[in-house]
């Protein structure tokens, strides 16, 4: 089982859909959750960290289900500019982050 | 806003040539960390370095690499004797401290190609 695994996607919306990416990790030790977006050939850019409660960003929604070990985002309202790619990203408490492979996104007006 | 800087932006070498890629993490982090993400594959983590030695490294991060601390502002990854699968582009990264839940900046990255 792949260390963190998202859906590759791509996902095609329309401007203005709610979408939700899922990603799950397979190390029961993790601690600490983040989703960056990455866009095409640029650095990861942090998009928001992931708390137990959950929490929200403005149209993004994050949830960490620990028992399932299941990390989600929802984002509303989709704007062109959230074209990118959604990375998954885990810390186990060291040093070392591992980032999923990414969900690609495509949000068309 | 502070942020993390590399040099250079683009660099093409020959195959069994030494590289040096550099990078100013932002002034008041402690930990600092090189990524690379070859294209089309998920970053991947290569080494962490805190307090001027290795703090982490991953299995990619054999003999061939290595990083200094030079001075009290560079952190610089040097690959020697280049591969062809080298290629990719390599990330420096900071973060002020180790707690688990702080965020990892990054720094727009080098791409590296190797002919």
């Amino acid at each position: 089982r792949k260390e963190v695994e998202q859906d590759p996607g791509p996902f095609n919306v329309p401007e203005g859909a709610t979408v939700a990416f899922n990603c799950t990790y397979s190390n029961s030790a993790s601690q600490s959750f983040f989703w960056y977006r990455q866009d095409c050939r640029k650095e990861p850019k942090l998009l928001m960290s992931v708390y137990s409660s959950g929490n929200e960003d403005g149209r993004f929604t994050a949830q960490l289900n620990r028992a399932s070990q299941y990390i989600s985002l929802l984002i509303r309202d989709s704007k062109l500019s959230d074209s990118a790619t959604y990375l998954c990203v885990v810390r186990s408490g060291g040093f070392k982050t591992i980032f999923g492979a990414g969900t690609r996104l495509f949000v068309k007006a | 806003e502070p942020e993390v800087t590399q040099t250079p932006s683009h660099q093409v070498t020959q195959m069994g040539q030494e590289v040096i890629l550099r990078c100013v993490p932002i002034s008041n982090h402690l930990y600092f960390y090189w990524y690379r993400q070859i294209l089309g594959q998920k970053v991947e983590f290569l080494v962490s370095f805190y307090n001027n030695e290795i703090s982490e490294k991953s299995e990619i991060f054999d003999d061939q690499f290595s990083v200094e601390r030079p001075d009290g502002s560079n952190f610089t990854l040097k690959i020697r004797s280049t591969k062809l699968e080298d290629s990719a582009m390599y990330f420096c990264a900071s973060s002020p401290d180790r707690l688990s839940g702080n965020t990892i900046y990054f720094g727009e990255g080098s791409w590296l190609t190797v002919v």
